[in-house]
């Protein structure tokens, strides 16, 4: 499997935009990359995913660079609700197994 | 729509039991996988069922085993419990599509082998 590499945490202020980084500089043409979520004592839960174009959902973006080998997720103004641990994840064609790496650790200040 | 269930929601074991973990996929799905949450590692997959037939394995060994019913609610029996099967154990379910399936994930069993 493709492998992500992401900062162990980050700070954000509450009501700011959060950038959150992730490099696979060994992606495969075929590998959507996705991002998920996991909010304190639940399960993880999706954010977005895209294959080469930037993508917008109500959550958040997803900016990928041109050549593929990192990306980032956009969230435009965080609050509270938003303090989790972000995790990106290279899913290839048709495979839905998610390889979990330990993610980025997101606290929001208030 | 109702979401993704487990039962039940806390577990305690002691070593060598067995125990069965319960997971009702979202409606309309017919893919279920499971994975294990060691405290403060990511989840690692374990299994996945799509259509009652096990389709995809991690790392884990043959004590770890999994049914898929009709109507795609799935089990996860642990055998011969070990202190280190101590985690939360996720179940995810999603609808095969093809490319970039989302999986929708339930809030786990935590199960604690004593």
């Amino acid at each position: 499997d493709a492998k992500t590499t992401q900062p162990n945490s980050m700070e954000s202020n509450e009501e700011e935009p959060v950038h959150l980084p992730c490099n696979h500089s060994t992606i495969s043409g075929t590998d959507y990359i996705h991002w998920y979520r996991q909010l304190p004592s639940q399960g993880p839960e999706y954010v977005i995913h895209g294959l080469t174009s930037n993508v917008n959902n109500r959550m958040a973006s997803l900016a990928i660079a041109e050549d593929r080998k990192s990306s980032t997720l956009i969230l435009h103004r965080a609050t509270l609700r938003d303090a989790a641990v972000y995790y990106c994840i290279l899913g290839g064609f048709g495979n839905e197994k998610l390889t979990f790496g330990t993610g980025t650790r997101l606290t929001i200040i208030p | 729509e109702t979401g993704v269930t487990q039962s039940p929601t806390h577990l305690i074991k002691t070593r060598g039991q067995q125990v069965t973990l319960r997971c009702s996929s979202q409606s309309g799905h017919n893919t279920v996988s499971w994975y294990q949450q060691a405290l403060g590692q990511g989840p690692q997959f374990i299994f996945q069922y799509y259509r009652e037939e096990e389709n995809g394995r991690g790392n884990f060994p043959p004590r770890f085993s999994g049914l898929q019913f009709p109507n795609y609610s799935s089990e996860l029996n642990v055998n011969a419990l070990e202190l280190d099967d101590s985690a939360l154990y996720l179940c995810a379910s999603s609808l095969w599509q093809g490319v970039g399936d989302t999986q929708y994930f339930g809030p786990g069993t935590r199960l604690t082998v004593l």
